[in-house]
């Protein structure tokens, strides 16, 4: 069946970067584009971007750009999100997500805090 | 940028009762590409429609979704306890977007 396992809770601190991941199986990695979503305590969901994994070609929100970098490793179904300068209002869990033939399925979530 | 807008903001009612739940967009979304979840606090968003009106692996007949280009609307039968959650529309274009969210409580 399709998962999608993403890495564990990061705490960083102000200014730092941030890496997650997100291990794909069950379905062919190059046939999906793969979105990252993240959601603070208490607010919405929130879309990120996008990176296609068979060329690796990315597409970013605006309100990220500048500060994110998706890339991926098609020897293991990985991609990685990695978000920098990061600060308190960075502090969310963080989702990796795709559209499939039976709808959108979803990582189970990386919390990253931000703090001093 | 499709921007999704959830009304109302919170339903309050009772179990046994009927849910109806809108999302509007500022622009036509293709049915195929517009999605439904339920959330509960500290929880991932949970698939319930995809495709506007089909219903995810394991929902139960209760949950329903209809609507084209711009209004789609989630129905909740007869609302269970375990229903009471926040809700979210989706679409899943080239980039997605997300509506704010329908908060169901207990009246």
């Amino acid at each position: 069946q399709v998962q999608l396992v993403q890495s564990g809770a990061e705490v960083k601190k102000p200014g730092a970067s941030v890496k997650v991941s997100c291990k794909a199986s069950g379905y062919t990695f190059t046939n999906y584009y793969m979105h990252w979503v993240r959601q603070a305590p208490g607010q919405g969901l929130e879309w990120m971007g996008i990176i296609i994994p068979s060329g690796g070609s990315t597409t970013y929100a605006l309100k990220f750009q500048g500060r994110i970098t998706m890339t991926r490793d098609t020897s293991t179904s990985t991609v990685y999100m990695e978000l920098s300068s990061l600060r308190s209002e960075d502090t969310a869990v963080y989702y990796c997500a795709f559209s499939g033939n039976y709808g959108v399925y979803w990582g189970q979530g990386t919390l990253v805090t931000v703090s001093s | 940028e499709i921007v999704l807008t959830q009304s109302p903001g919170t339903l309050s009612l009772s179990p046994g009762e009927r849910a109806t739940l809108s999302c509007r967009a500022s622009q036509s979304v293709s049915s195929s590409q517009l999605a439904w979840y339920q959330q509960k606090p500290g929880q991932a968003p949970r698939l319930l429609i995809y495709a506007a009106f089909t219903r995810a692996t394991g929902i139960p007949d209760r949950f329903s979704g209809s609507g084209s280009g711009t209004d789609f609307t989630l129905t909740i039968s007869r609302l269970e306890p375990e229903d009471f959650a926040v809700y979210y529309c989706q679409q899943y274009g080239s980039s997605w977007t997300f509506g704010q969210g329908t908060k169901v409580e207990i009246k």
